[in-house]
């Protein structure tokens, strides 16, 4: 089982639709979370971090539920813009390093 | 542009020959990473610095490679004798590094991308 399990969709939905993915995380010393948006054959740029009490970005909103050890993403409002490929990234520190783990991604395609 | 930016952008090199690639990081981050990223798959995690210091090597990161950051600015990673599974996108991403608040919010340099034949 890999340590950071996405669902590789892909996640067909309309314009101005809400969509949410979840990223599941083994190891339970995670502590730093983050969500990354990547365009086809482009490098990945930052969307959030995620913090213990969730935060918002305009239409974005991420959670963290470490009981059940998985961070989520909803889009609110969709736009053609947000198609691309999500991925979530679970760091772990350890006592001489860190590690930090990308998920394979879920990829998006909003369609008009 | 004051982003993360690497050297070349594109690589075609033959099998057994050696490739080195460079990493500008953004000026004020302490941290370097290194990752290798093939179609379908998000990035793997290759090595790290912390200034100039190298902090971890993923068990992803063979004899063959090699990565500096000699003054704690830029970076190298070096492949030597090319194999057809090296071929991939080469990211380099910069992060501000401990004590600061957005300590691991990483940013990523466009790629470099190896295609060994």
């Amino acid at each position: 089982r890999k340590e950071v399990e996405q669902d590789p969709g892909p996640f067909n939905v309309p314009e101005g639709a809400t969509v949410a993915f979840n990223c599941t995380y083994s190891n339970s010393a995670s502590q730093s979370f983050f969500w990354y948006r990547q365009d086809c054959r482009k490098e990945p740029k930052l969307l959030m971090s995620v913090y213990s009490s969730g935060n918002e970005d305009g239409r974005f909103t991420a959670q963290l539920n470490r009981a059940s050890q998985y961070i989520s993403l909803l889009i609110r409002d969709s736009k053609l813009s947000d198609s691309a490929t999500y991925l979530c990234v679970v760091n772990r520190p350890g006592s001489s390093a860190s590690k930090i783990i990308f998920g394979s991604g879920t990829r998006l395609s909003i369609r008009p | 542009d004051t982003g993360v930016s690497q050297d070349p952008r594109h690589k075609i090199t033959k099998r057994g020959q050696n490739v080195t690639f460079r990493c500008d990081p953004i000026s004020e981050h302490n941290r370097l990473y290194w990752y290798r990223q093939t179609l379908g798959q998000g990035p793997e995690f290759l090595t790290y610095f912390q200034n100039e210091a190298q902090l971890e090597k993923s068990r992803l990161l063979s004899d063959r490679f090699s990565a500096e950051r000699p003054k704690g600015s830029f970076s190298t990673l070096e492949i030597q004798r090319t194999e057809q599974g090296d071929s991939a996108m080469y990211l380099c991403a910069s992060s501000p590094g401990e004590g600061y608040r957005d300590a691991y919010e990483q940013y990523f340099g466009p790629g470099t991308r190896l295609t060994v034949t």
